[in-house]
């Protein structure tokens, strides 16, 4: 079964530090995987996501994730975080086709001090 | 503007009493989800549709009824509420039923059962 592992529930960070949000799955088969973001009192957005191909994923808003077959791992990292970075952001993995299940992890809360 | 809404916003209701929360989506999607957001928890499937008359339990459907008569709408009813489905919910939608897809999240819902 699939499940969702993020390390982190909070980080906070100064403004124009870089920043490491991370991911861990599990899976016996091949997986897709998402980050969203969730700004406050609003619904989750793609932020990026890995289908295949290149194991570096770039995103909005300058954010990037690397897979990583073998760690199972897709951290989200940003070389310098701004204060409208602040917000919640989730690692999610789906797989199959026909009426697939996307697990969220539980989310990690990055704040962004000035 | 492409979109996923929800209604309502806010809700608070006793224990017992019926209630609706409405999804539409203008994306002509054939995939639509419902989420329920806990501290912690990260998001949950409760039912998710992949297309017309086609829907399927997710992880936690007790509780949960779900309809969809038509593409673009997919509401979610609690015949009768009770304190522990106090959240905030999320309805989603995507252009297929495939894992790879990505999914378009409506405002959100945050109900309070008293």
């Amino acid at each position: 079964a699939q499940s969702v592992t993020q390390l982190d529930s909070q980080v906070p960070v100064f403004e124009e530090a870089p920043v490491e949000l991370r991911c861990n799955y599990s899976s016996s088969v091949s997986v897709y995987l998402f980050w969203y973001v969730q700004y406050p009192n609003q619904g989750l957005q793609l932020l990026l996501k890995y289908l295949s191909g290149s194991t570096l994923v770039k995103g909005i808003n300058g954010f990037e994730a690397e897979f990583n077959k073998s760690q199972t791992s897709f951290h989200l990292r940003k070389p310098s975080v701004h204060i409208s970075d602040t917000a919640e952001y989730f690692c999610a993995v789906s797989e199959g086709t026909g009426g697939f299940k996307t697990i969220f992890g539980a989310g990690t809360r990055l704040f962004v001090k000035a | 503007e492409a979109q996923v809404t929800q209604n309502p916003r806010y809700l608070i209701t006793v224990t017992g009493k019926k209630l609706t929360v409405t999804c539409s989506q203008n994306m002509n999607h054939e995939y639509m989800s419902w989420y329920r957001q806990d501290p912690g928890l990260g998001l949950r499937q409760i039912y998710y549709s992949m297309n017309v008359e086609v829907t399927d339990k997710g992880d936690v459907p007790e509780g949960y009824k779900v309809s969809r008569k038509e593409k673009r709408n997919f509401p979610l009813i609690l015949e009768s509420p009770s304190p522990n489905q106090t959240s905030l919910y999320f309805c989603a939608s995507s252009l297929g039923s495939f894992g790879q897809e990505t999914q378009y999240f409506g405002p959100g819902t945050r109900l309070l059962v008293l």
